[in-house]
């Protein structure tokens, strides 16, 4: 079956510092990859996605490239801010036909002035 | 605001109470999902709604029953829940299930403790 594995968090860093969150996948075809995002007392929102090896999925500065030869998905940030203080879910779907989204677990990013 | 609202945010019930979810979505969207959100553990999914129909149930227990009566509403009713029920449920919709890359529209939740 298909799975996610994210970093255990929290990843607690200071504001302007460079971020990476890891995430790799098994999966029994192709999928597409994303990473959600939750802020506190808010559902979740996607926040990037890739569809195919090697593409890089990115947005409000932060980037994932989709890399099919070590099944991985991080996300990076250059210069994070307090506002980016939140839940970051990794999550992959099947490509083909009907399917669902699979999700981690989540890793919480705490970011200080 | 994501379009999709869910009532009430936060629920204090004993075990042997009967409450209900609300969710309701204003997108057109023709998929409703029900999500289990628990600290230290993938975000799991319960139930899917396809055009009002339910086409996936992960083994949730009865005590949770999903009801679909149109594609911009979905209801999750409670009744004899555990302390181990506690948690955050997420609502969410999309186009439908077959468009790929699809993305998920979420609501806040409903922050649940079963006393």
């Amino acid at each position: 079956g298909n799975s996610v594995t994210q970093m255990e968090g929290p990843v607690t860093l200071s504001e302007e510092a460079f971020l990476t969150i890891n995430c790799t996948y098994t999966a029994t075809g192709y999928p597409s990859l994303f990473w959600y995002v939750q802020y506190p007392g808010e559902g979740l929102q996607l926040l990037l996605k890739a569809t195919k090896a090697d593409d890089k999925g990115s947005n409000k500065g932060f980037e994932a490239t989709y890399r099919k030869e070590t099944t991985s998905f991080h996300l990076e940030k250059g210069s994070v801010q307090v506002s980016d203080s939140a839940v970051y879910f990794c999550a992959l779907r099947e490509n083909s036909g009907y399917s669902t989204l699979t999700f981690g677990k989540g890793t919480m990013l705490l970011v200080s002035p | 605001e994501t379009g999709v609202t869910q009532t009430p945010r936060h629920l204090v019930m004993g075990m042997t109470n009967k409450k209900s979810l609300k969710c309701e979505q204003h997108l057109g969207h023709n998929a409703m999902y029900w999500y289990k959100q628990s600290a230290k553990k993938p975000l799991e999914l319960m139930f899917v709604y396809n055009f009002k129909e339910q086409t996936e149930n992960n083994s949730v227990p009865s005590r949770f029953s999903p009801e679909c009566p149109n594609s911009s509403h979905l209801f999750l009713h409670l009744h004899t829940l555990q302390p181990e029920d506690s948690a955050l449920y997420l609502c969410a919709s999309s186009q439908d299930l077959t468009a790929t890359n699809e993305k998920l529209f979420f609501g806040s939740g409903t922050q649940l403790s079963v006393l």
